[in-house]
């Protein structure tokens, strides 16, 4: 079974940090290509960030780039999203997402929340 | 960039059967992969078409997506609709960059 568990979200103030993580099983993470979405209150789905199986060419929204960085660490089945600078637009629920494969659709985590305010 | 666009709402009775329509703004709706999401009220999205119309397994056959190259559109289509499939849908297609989201539709089992 896919297991997708998001953990590092909480509450931060306006400019400061958070690192997300997102630890997968059940299936080989390596192989996948891996996205962040978030989804602010009462709102609908944006697109984030993602990055290649091997690690190279992560690709950003607008709305993030230059202030969060996506890695991951296929030794230990892992994902991050490291977030600088933050705003209070950035408040939402983040999930991360294994995307499609041979023969099998994204897989979504739970989501972890992300509350910006001073 | 282009934009995907949803219904804001559809409403049907249980039973019956619905369409929720997703219209690519530009470029070809077959140029890249169509996916919908399910997220009832509380809950994380799922995937419930993937590829345009491929169903993740457990899944029920009762979704199925379709794309219109001449409407430029992308379709789920839920039969036999059932109470606990009242919940908001997303579209989904991938760009150059990323992943494009459109707005999502309430669907609401009357």
């Amino acid at each position: 079974e896919v297991q997708l568990l998001e953990s590092g979200g909480g509450l931060a103030q306006p400019g400061g940090s958070l690192r997300l993580s997102c630890t997968a099983s059940g299936f080989t993470f390596s192989s996948y290509a891996m996205t962040w979405v978030r989804q602010a209150p009462g709102k609908g789905l944006d697109w984030v960030s993602s990055i290649s199986p091997s690690g190279v060419s992560p690709s950003y929204a607008d709305s993030v780039k230059g202030r969060f960085t996506i890695s991951r660490d296929n030794s230990r089945n892992t994902l991050y999203l490291q977030m600088n600078s933050l705003r209070v637009e950035d408040t939402a629920v983040y999930y991360c997402i294994r995307s499609s494969g041979a023969a099998v659709g994204p897989a979504w985590g739970q989501g972890i929340l992300v509350s910006v305010s001073s | 960039n282009f934009m995907m666009t949803q219904p804001h709402s559809v409403s049907e009775s249980p039973g019956k059967t619905v369409i929720i329509s997703c219209t690519r703004s530009s470029g070809s709706v077959a140029s890249n992969y169509v996916q919908w999401y399910q997220q009832r009220p509380g809950s994380a999205p799922s995937t419930v078409i993937y590829e345009d119309n491929q169903r993740p397994s457990g899944v029920p056959d009762r979704f199925s997506g379709s794309i219109d190259i001449s409407s430029n559109s992308a379709s789920l289509t839920i039969s036999g609709l059932k109470p606990e499939d009242e919940a908001d849908y997303y579209c989904q297609a991938y760009d150059s960059s990323g992943w494009v989201f459109g707005g999502g539709t309430k669907l609401t089992v009357l």
